[in-house]
């Protein structure tokens, strides 16, 4: 069963810019959520889907913000990019939300504001 | 809020003895406790999970964790380290309310020493 993919694998943005990640879960998974790591705030959760409805948020901005498609398939996009939003974005999918199953993660997208 | 301490930044150990990385959680009911490694450049790669039951959980690549609920702490262990064991371990917690929302410690690198 393949794993979890996230296209780009690196990008290099300016600031003001916007940007859009994208992630295919499992096949199966039903659940994605995004994780920010830097090596200041370590890995940070950013939210949570769930048959296309945000199910969960952390403490960010509203630059940040995510969909769900019907495939389970997520983006999250920032908005007006700042020099601190450089960071690794990863995304992990579990098969159900809010039960005893793991979250399986992919590589990561690295961005990286200029 | 749900948090996990780790409470040292490195660990090092000789190969083939046995390795220790700890781990402290605050959450509100029961916890679901998780350990996963990250390799340079790469997410993060599912270890092993605590849900209920046995204090004892073994997981991937001859690791096994000890849950201790008067101590709040889920350790990580694997009696004879290898060379390629050297990575980033984090620790993770999640409450059961019903969210897949992961609270992670900061993270140990392992540096096993031939």
């Amino acid at each position: 069963k393949a794993g979890v993919t996230q296209t780009p694998r690196y990008l290099i943005k300016t600031r003001g810019q916007q940007v859009t990640l994208s992630c295919s879960p499992i096949s199966g998974h039903r659940s994605v959520s995004w994780y920010q790591q830097t090596p200041g705030q370590g890995l940070q959760f950013l939210f949570e889907y769930f048959s296309e409805t945000q199910r969960n948020k952390g403490n960010f901005p509203g630059r940040f913000s995510g969909r769900q498609f019907s495939n389970s398939r997520s983006e999250m996009n920032v908005s007006t990019l700042e020099l601190g939003d450089s960071a690794l974005y990863l995304c992990a999918s579990s098969f159900l939300q809010g039960s005893s199953y793991e979250q399986y993660f992919g590589p990561g997208t690295r961005l990286t504001v200029t | 809020a749900q948090s996990v301490a780790q409470p040292e930044d490195q660990v090092n150990v000789a190969e083939g003895n046995p390795l220790t990385v700890k781990c402290t959680y605050s959450v509100s009911g029961n916890p679901y406790l998780f350990w996963y490694v990250q390799y340079p450049n790469r997410g993060l790669q599912f270890l092993l999970k605590y849900i209920t039951g046995d204090n004892l959980v073994k997981g991937s690549y001859g690791f096994e964790a000890e849950f201790n609920k008067s101590q709040t702490s889920f350790h990580l262990k694997k009696p004879s380290a290898l060379v390629s064991d050297s990575a980033l371990y984090f620790c993770a917690v999640r409450d059961s309310t019903g969210n897949n929302r992961l609270a992670f410690g900061k993270g140990n690198q392992v540096v096993v020493i031939p």
